[in-house]
């Protein structure tokens, strides 16, 4: 599948503070998605990006896919401890084998 | 309830012990996929199926076996399972036409390998 580089792979912020996972490509991806996993838990769908620019927000959450569709970016704005969990991007690349990110694990301070 | 269900949670089993792990959908889904996530090496695709009869291997297919014979299952079968394949498995599914849509994830797998 698709490789993509998630970086950081950790952050710790404290509760209230803003947070940004990215998500890079050496190659045009055709979407990526973003999944939240919770600790213990299994991932779930939060987004998938298409177009080129494209910018979409979910509440607190800001996603954004580059202009030459090789990045992407999660922001979190006013981080809470329910946003703590593992953040995986996965490639779409016109191939139905899919490579998830390795992820940026998210720890909030209260 | 939309769901992807997968049995067992956990699994404590013996080097070479042949296994199945099930994974079934109601969501009359095409694509479904096997995913293992160990520690610092995040999720990583096993085997995954476009749909009935059609399956393509992963980043690592190798210990595995899988089977599409119905739309809504999709189990992964170890023959010989050894202590490297000790890992956390999800099972998901999604809709599928030029790409992948949203995929569903059941609640794990637990292996132990001994």
């Amino acid at each position: 599948g698709q490789q993509v580089m998630q970086i950081p792979q950790y952050q710790h912020v404290q509760e209230g503070e803003d947070f940004t996972t990215y998500c890079n490509s050496s190659t045009t991806l055709s979407n990526i998605q973003w999944y939240k996993q919770r600790p213990g838990g299994h991932p779930v769908f939060l987004i998938q990006l298409v177009k080129s620019g494209e910018v979409k927000k979910q509440k607190r959450l800001t996603f954004q896919f580059g202009e030459a569709k090789k990045n992407s970016s999660l922001h979190i704005t006013a981080t809470q401890t329910t946003d703590v969990g593992t953040y995986f991007c996965v490639p779409g690349a016109g191939s139905y084998q899919l490579t998830f990110g390795k992820g940026t694990k998210l720890s909030v301070i209260p | 309830e939309a769901q992807v269900t997968q049995n067992p949670r956990y699994l404590i089993t013996v080097t070479g012990k042949k296994l199945t792990v099930t994974c079934s959908q109601n969501m009359n889904h095409e694509y479904m996929s096997w995913y293992r996530q160990d520690p610092g090496l995040g999720l990583r695709q096993i085997y995954y199926s476009m749909n009935v009869e059609v399956t393509d291997k992963g980043d690592v297919p190798e210990g595995y076996k899988v089977s599409r014979k119905e739309k809504r299952n999709f189990p992964l079968i170890l023959e010989s399972p050894s202590p490297n394949q000790t890992s956390l498995y999800f099972c998901a599914s999604s809709l599928a036409g030029t790409t992948i849509y949203e995929q569903y994830f059941g609640p794990g797998t637990r292996l132990t390998v001994t």
